[in-house]
C-alpha cells in the first residue's frame, strides 16, 4: 500500500481482555517499529523487527505484551489481560532497512482505551 | 540513559511571528536527529533527518539546524496551517534501531 496501515483505528475493551492489533508496513519495507503514545508523553519504544533477525524486543513494558510478524510483512501486537493503564495510541512504523539514514514513516495508530 | 528534551512545552505565535523550537539530547553517540510534525489524531509525518553537527535543512516554512547537544526547527512567517505539535527524536549509537522521542511543542499560529 502507499502507506503505514494500522487496524483497528479505534478499539474500546474491557479491563482484563485481550486485544490484538494489527500493522501492515509500506511494501518492501523490512525494518517494522510499535510505539505507544500517552497522553501527555513522548512516544514509547516497544518492538523492533528486521527482516529475519531476532526482534528488539527491550521496549515491552510487561510480559503482558508481545508481537510477531507474519512472513516478514504484517506484525500483530497483542495485549493480554488488559490494564486502564494501557490506554495509549499505539503506533507501528516502518523503514527500508538498518542504514541511518532510512527515514521511519508511521502509521496513524490505533487508538486504544481500556474501561 | 539516553534522553531528549523539547522545549518549550507549547508556543503561540501570530501568522507571520517567526520564532524556533529546541530539542536538546543526551545520546550516546548520535545516529540522526529527527524532526516530526504530528496533527491531532493522526501518526507522525516525516520532516528532516539531520547527521552532524552544523548540517541545515530546508523545507518551505521550516529550517532544521544541528549542533552537538541540540537541535533547532526555525519557523519563518508561520501560517495557520503550520499548527501542529512537532516531535524531536534521536537515534543513538549501538545496536538498536531505536528512535528516543522527546515530549513535543504543541505550535498554534493565530491568524
Amino acid at each position: 500500500g502507499a502507506g503505514v496501515s494500522q487496524s483497528p483505528s479505534n478499539k474500546v475493551t474491557e479491563k482484563g481482555k485481550d486485544v490484538e492489533l494489527r500493522c501492515d508496513p509500506i511494501s518492501g519495507h523490512t525494518a517494522l517499529y510499535w510505539y505507544r503514545q500517552s497522553l501527555g508523553q513522548g512516544l514509547e519504544f516497544l518492538i523492533y523487527f528486521q527482516g529475519n533477525s531476532a526482534p528488539d524486543k527491550s521496549g515491552l513494558p510487561s510480559d503482558r505484551f508481545s508481537a510477531e510478524r507474519t512472513g516478514g510483512s504484517v506484525s500483530t501486537l497483542t495485549i493480554q489481560r488488559t490494564q486502564q493503564e494501557d490506554s495509549a495510541v499505539y503506533l507501528c512504523a516502518s523503514s527500508s532497512g538498518t542504514a541511518s539514514g532510512n527515514t521511519i514513516y508511521f502509521g496513524e495508530g490505533s487508538w486504544l482505551t481500556v474501561v | 540513559e539516553d534522553q531528549v528534551t523539547q522545549s518549550p512545552e507549547a508556543l503561540r505565535l501570530q501568522e507571520g511571528e517567526s520564532s524556533s523550537l529546541n530539542c536538546s539530547y543526551t545520546v550516546s553517540g548520535l545516529r540522526g536527529l529527527f524532526w516530526y510534525r504530528q496533527d491531532p489524531g493522526k501518526g507522525p509525518e516525516f520532516l528532516f533527518t539531520l547527521y552532524s553537527a552544523g548540517e541545515e535543512k530546508e523545507k518551505e516554512r521550516l529550517k532544521a539546524t544541528l549542533t552537538k547537544k541540540e537541535s533547532f526547527l526555525h519557523i519563518t512567517a508561520p501560517k495557520p496551517e503550520d499548527s501542529a505539535t512537532y516531535l524531536c527524536a534521536a537515534r543513538p549509537q549501538g545496536g538498536s534501531e531505536k528512535l528516543v522521542f522527546g515530549k513535543g511543542t504543541k505550535l498554534t499560529v493565530n491568524p
